[in-house]
């Protein structure tokens, strides 16, 4: 079946630092690719997307891109703010194998000093 | 347009009783989801409206789960003598089905179930 692995947190920056977080999945057909971020007390956003390979996502600062070759979509921001601090989920949907689900990774928490 | 709402917030049952939610989706998404999320995992998949037809179950929704979406607008999920096992946060997500946003998924602030 579909699943997600993503990268174990937490992840504690210093403001201004460098943000990856990995991502990479297996996918009986041909997903599209999310990023949803969960700020505290608030629920799932959609934070960017890809729908097929070599897409790149943006929203906020942040991007990932969509690597076939290497089932990944690894979430990137040149400097993150201590606003961004959350838990970030990478997810696929495999809607091309006729399901419409969201497969979610476990999650990666992200605390951002000042 | 409001967004998702989930009611209600929070439930606090003993083990044995039936618990009802209801998931109010964005007005003109026809396609409604329930997901599962217990502490420092992802989202699970539970079922899949399409309009009023539930067209993908989970295999974690065990006989003792029931979802309804009678008029393709709201949707209750129910779950007949809880266990405590079944306390997570239960999430309901919308979406359009159609269009270039039709896989966008948006979901709502979900129920926190605590079965004691």
């Amino acid at each position: 079946g579909d699943s997600v692995t993503q990268m174990e947190g937490p992840v504690t920056l210093s403001e201004e630092a460098f943000l990856t977080i990995n991502c990479t999945y297996t996918a009986t057909g041909y997903p599209s690719l999310f990023w949803y971020v969960q700020y505290p007390g608030e629920g799932l956003q959609l934070l960017l997307k890809a729908t097929k390979a070599d897409d790149k996502g943006s929203n906020k600062g942040f991007e990932a891109t969509y690597r076939k070759e290497t089932t990944s979509f690894h979430l990137e921001k040149g400097s993150v703010q201590v606003s961004d601090s959350a838990v970030y989920f990478c997810a696929l949907s495999d809607s091309g194998a006729g399901s419409y689900q969201l497969t979610f990774g476990k999650g990666t928490k992200l605390s951002v000093i000042p | 347009d409001t967004g998702v709402s989930q009611d209600p917030r929070h439930k606090i049952t003993k083990r044995g009783q039936n618990v009802t939610f209801r998931c109010d989706p964005i007005s003109e998404h026809n396609r409604l989801y329930w997901y599962r999320q217990t502490l420092g995992q992802g989202p699970e998949f539970l079922t899949y409206f399409q309009n009023e037809a539930q067209l993908e179950k989970s295999r974690l929704l065990s006989d003792r789960f029931s979802a309804e979406r009678p008029k393709g607008s709201f949707s209750t999920l129910e779950i007949q003598r809880t266990e405590q096992g079944d306390s997570a946060m239960y999430l309901c997500a919308s979406s359009l089905g159609s269009g270039a946003l039709g896989n966008e998924q948006f979901f709502g602030p979900g129920t926190r179930l605590t079965v004691l």
